[in-house]
Parts: C-alpha cells; sequence; structure tokens
C-alpha cells in the first residue's frame, strides 16, 4: 500500500482564523514532507521531518506551524493566513534514504 | 542552487501518438522522479530513475546520469495522458535520511480524441 492521505480535501478560511491540515500514511516511512503548490506552478517545499524531528524549514513564515506527533501523522497548523496563502498544499512520505517520495491527494486552501 | 528544465513547455497531441519530454539538470543528483499531475491535483508516481531504463506499459523513462538529462517517453498516448508531468531531482549529497525535491517548471500535455 503507497497511500498518503491528506484531510480536508478542501478548507475556506478566514484571515483571523485557525485550522489545522492533517496528513497521515502507514507504509513505514521516516521522512514526511509538506508542500505549497501555487495555480500553474510546481510543488515547493516547506518542510521536511526525518524521525519525527523537524530536518528542514524553508524559511517559511511563522503563520504555518507544523508538528509532527508521532512517525505515522502529519500536521501543519495554519494562522493569520493571508490571500495569496492560497494554493494546493502536499503532503508526501518517503523510506529513509535517497528514495522515491510519495505524495497524498492534497488540500486545497482558500484564505477569504 | 540546481537547475531544472523541462521541454517542451506545453504539448498537444492527437491519441495514438507517441512523445518524449526531457528533463535536464545542472548538477548530480541523488534521485530523479518523473510524476504526472491529474486535473485534480494528485501527484501520481511514474519512475523513481536517478539511472538506467525502466518502463512500465506505454511509459518508459532513461536518465542519463553522467550527461545530466532524463527522457520520459509516452507511446500511444490517450485522453487520459493529459495533465502536467513533472520531473523532479534531489541534489543534496548527504541527505540525512531524506529527500530534498526540486521540481521543474513541468510539461503540460493535452491530448485530443
Amino acid at each position: 500500500d503507497t497511500e498518503v492521505t491528506q484531510t480536508p480535501k478542501h478548507l475556506v478560511m478566514g484571515m483571523t482564523n485557525k485550522k489545522s491540515l492533517k496528513c497521515e500514511q502507514h507504509m513505514g516511512h521516516r521522512a514526511m514532507y509538506w508542500y505549497k503548490q501555487k495555480a500553474k506552478k510546481p510543488p515547493e517545499l516547506m518542510f521536511v521531518y526525518s524521525y519525527e524531528k523537524l530536518s528542514i524549514n524553508e524559511s517559511v513564515p511563522s503563520r504555518f506551524s507544523p508538528e509532527c506527533p508521532n512517525s505515522s501523522l502529519l500536521n501543519l497548523h495554519l494562522h493569520a493566513l493571508q490571500p495569496e496563502d492560497s494554493a494546493l498544499y502536499l503532503c508526501a512520505s518517503s523510506p529513509h534514504g535517497p528514495y522515491e517520495q510519495y505524495f497524498g491527494p492534497g488540500t486545497r486552501l482558500t484564505v477569504t | 542552487g540546481i537547475q531544472v528544465e523541462q521541454s517542451p513547455p506545453d504539448l498537444i497531441l492527437q491519441e495514438g501518438a507517441n512523445s518524449t519530454l526531457r528533463c535536464n539538470f545542472s548538477d548530480s543528483v541523488n534521485n530523479l522522479q518523473w510524476f504526472h499531475q491529474n486535473p485534480w491535483g494528485q501527484l501520481i508516481n511514474l519512475f523513481y530513475i536517478p539511472s538506467g531504463t525502466k518502463q512500465n506499459g506505454r511509459l518508459s523513462a532513461t536518465t542519463v546520469a553522467t550527461e545530466r538529462y532524463s527522457l520520459l517517453y509516452i507511446s500511444s498516448s490517450q485522453t487520459t495522458d493529459s495533465g502536467v508531468y513533472f520531473c523532479a531531482v534531489d541534489p543534496t549529497r548527504f541527505s540525512g535520511g531524506y529527500n530534498k525535491l526540486i521540481f521543474g517548471a513541468g510539461t503540460r500535455l493535452a491530448v485530443h480524441p
């Protein structure tokens, strides 16, 4: 099973709201990732967790707060977002090492 | 940082035609993947191919790591092949157990019946 799940599929939030995106995998992968994809652009890496520790933060604004509570779960907490943060947020996972990444279906976020 | 260039940027085909998509990268890589993004945004893994040649049905891919390019071949194209094809590479020497994928801009493919 090479499935990564993400919830919710769609999210509309106001600039003063707090919301969370959730990602789950049960493949035993020890690296998990958050990407942001704007319309007609490629995905861009935001965060990498390796063995539940934050390994990469690509200078992402603090209104995005990642969390990895256990090896199967990855959250992205959102607070005080701007309309320009509207995008498709993709989660991925991979085994330890330079191996294949598997992506979830994404959460389409709209900030009003 | 590493540059990843995909060509062509756009491609229109009639059903049944063959095509070749190219990915050039400016530095050596540990990982290279090809993805198909469908109209709903799902990134579908096509190939993990840091070097060599692989085939999967009507699709095949070749990476020549020493010359820093990869090719994706689509034969007998179907309307369901439409979407965006991305090449992504990991240029890091020591990954620390993870990848840091850098995506090319993609090739937008439209297959007409």
